[in-house]
């Protein structure tokens, strides 16, 4: 069975500055789809990015990376310039691409992030 | 453009009591659905999905049950509910069952005393 791990339970960051959340999974798959959302107080769940496992080049959305690293099942988000109304829980996702894998989203258990003025 | 509805937004029930949420789409046709649960410190855990009317695959067995009697229309319900019911159930849904975001609903926020 595939699992998602995320490590970090909370991190911190200055306004401006840079943060990495980090996550892993464990998988026998070859092809899948990583996904990083975030939920902020409100608790709607938000789409950040995503990364399909068979592309080479990381996702990038403004102001959000991934740096996935399939040989290390490693998928880890980084924030740049980071924002007040980044502050949420940020959770990481593995879904599979064949069969009952379909649409079956596996989250970590997300990674608190408070962002300082 | 698409959107998710979910109530009630909040629902304190006593152990024992049954239980009916409901979530609906708008803006589209024949979505795949979803219900998650979210217990206190923990990620998501998905509890029924579906691909179609009456269609419905559990993914973890327990004391609830998923119906979908429309084709936006999806309910997640409880004959009797458990103390360990109590958490935030969200609904979402998603075009394709692979690879496509999935649109999540508001949530309800379900304590069970």
């Amino acid at each position: 069975a595939q699992t998602v791990t995320q490590s970090q339970p909370e991190m911190s960051v200055q306004e401006a500055e840079t943060v990495t959340l980090s996550c892993t999974y464990d998988t026998s798959e070859s092809d899948y789809y990583l996904f990083w959302y975030k939920q902020p107080p409100s608790r709607q769940m938000i789409l950040v990015i995503r990364q399909e496992a068979y592309k080479q080049q990381n996702a990038t959305e403004n102001r959000f990376s991934v740096n996935f690293q399939k040989a290390a099942k490693s998928f880890s988000l980084k924030i740049s310039d980071s924002q007040l109304g980044d502050a949420a829980m940020y959770f990481c996702a593995y879904e599979g691409y064949y069969g009952g894998s379909q649409g079956n989203l596996i989250f970590g258990k997300g990674t608190k992030l408070s962002v300082k003025p | 453009s698409q959107t998710i509805h979910q109530w009630p937004a909040t629902l304190v029930q006593p152990v024992g009591s049954p239980l009916s949420l409901e979530c609906t789409v708008e803006g589209t046709s024949n979505p795949n659905l979803y219900w998650y649960r979210q217990a206190a410190g923990r990620g998501l855990q998905l509890l029924f999905y579906s691909v179609g009317i009456g269609q419905i695959s559990s993914e973890v067995p327990q004391n609830l049950s998923a119906s979908r009697p429309q084709d936006r229309q999806f309910i997640l319900s409880s004959k009797k509910l458990l103390l360990s019911d109590s958490g935030f159930y969200l609904c979402a849904w998603s075009v394709t069952r692979a690879s496509y975001e999935q649109y999540f609903g508001p949530g309800t926020r379900l304590t069970v005393t």
